[in-house]
């Protein structure tokens, strides 16, 4: 079965520190991949997402980017983080098609 | 993608079934409607989806109308464990984007 691993649980980091967040896929080849951002209290945001490897499509303007090394690892970097980066980072996978996303279980980024 | 419509809150006594409804009255013919779950602090489960037919899976049920402009999930036996915001979603199948809105709150009873 496939399964979705992200990295670290929870950061806390000062304001103008860099960020890297990692997210692995196990169990499929080829997957799409998410990074989606929640603020407290909110919906979901749609930061990234790739369809393969070097492939990344950014869907909000700010300074976060994204990279895909390898077909089941996305990254999600800063290199200087601001007080609006705090919030719940998860990644996601799916197939193609209607199929669903499948998310993990978050990384919680609090910015001091 | 179309909007949809949930109540904020709802609560169930453990062991009845839970119906959760949801409202999609601009559907699109090429749009599936999705359920997820999130308890606090985890990332979304994924419960169940379908197109126009009705669904039923190991978790939950998904009940869609002929005009394809509701629908409801049922989980059969609610127990504790399954307090939680729960989603509904109206995503085409080439959309890459699973836009969550404030879903509803359902809090299982003893």
């Amino acid at each position: 079965s496939q399964t979705i691993h992200q990295w670290p649980a929870t950061l806390v980091q000062p304001v103008g520190s860099p960020l890297s967040l990692e997210c692995t896929v196990e169990g499929t080849s080829n997957p799409n991949l998410y990074w989606y951002r929640q603020a407290a209290g909110r919906g979901l945001q749609l930061l990234f997402y790739s369809v393969g490897i070097g492939q990344i499509s950014s869907e909000v303007p700010q300074n976060l980017s994204a990279s895909r090394p390898q077909d089941r690892q996305f990254i999600l970097s800063s290199k200087k983080l601001l007080l609006s980066d705090s919030g719940f980072y998860l990644c996601a996978w799916s197939s193609q098609g209607s199929q669903p996303q499948h998310f993990g279980d978050g990384t919680r980024l609090s910015i001091l | 993608d179309a909007k949809t419509t949930q109540p904020p809150s709802m609560d169930c006594a453990e062991g009845r079934a839970a119906n959760l409804p949801c409202n999609h009255s601009t559907i699109s013919g090429n749009e599936y409607v999705y359920w997820y779950r999130q308890i606090h602090s985890q990332g979304p489960q994924y419960i169940i989806h379908g197109l126009k037919n009705n669904e039923t899976n190991e978790m939950a049920s998904l009940i869609i109308t002929e005009d394809r402009k509701s629908s409801t999930l049922i989980l059969p036996h609610a127990t504790l464990r399954d307090t939680a915001v729960y989603y509904c979603i109206v995503r085409a199948y080439n959309n890459n984007d699973m836009r969550f809105g404030a879903g509803t709150r359902l809090t299982v009873k003893p």
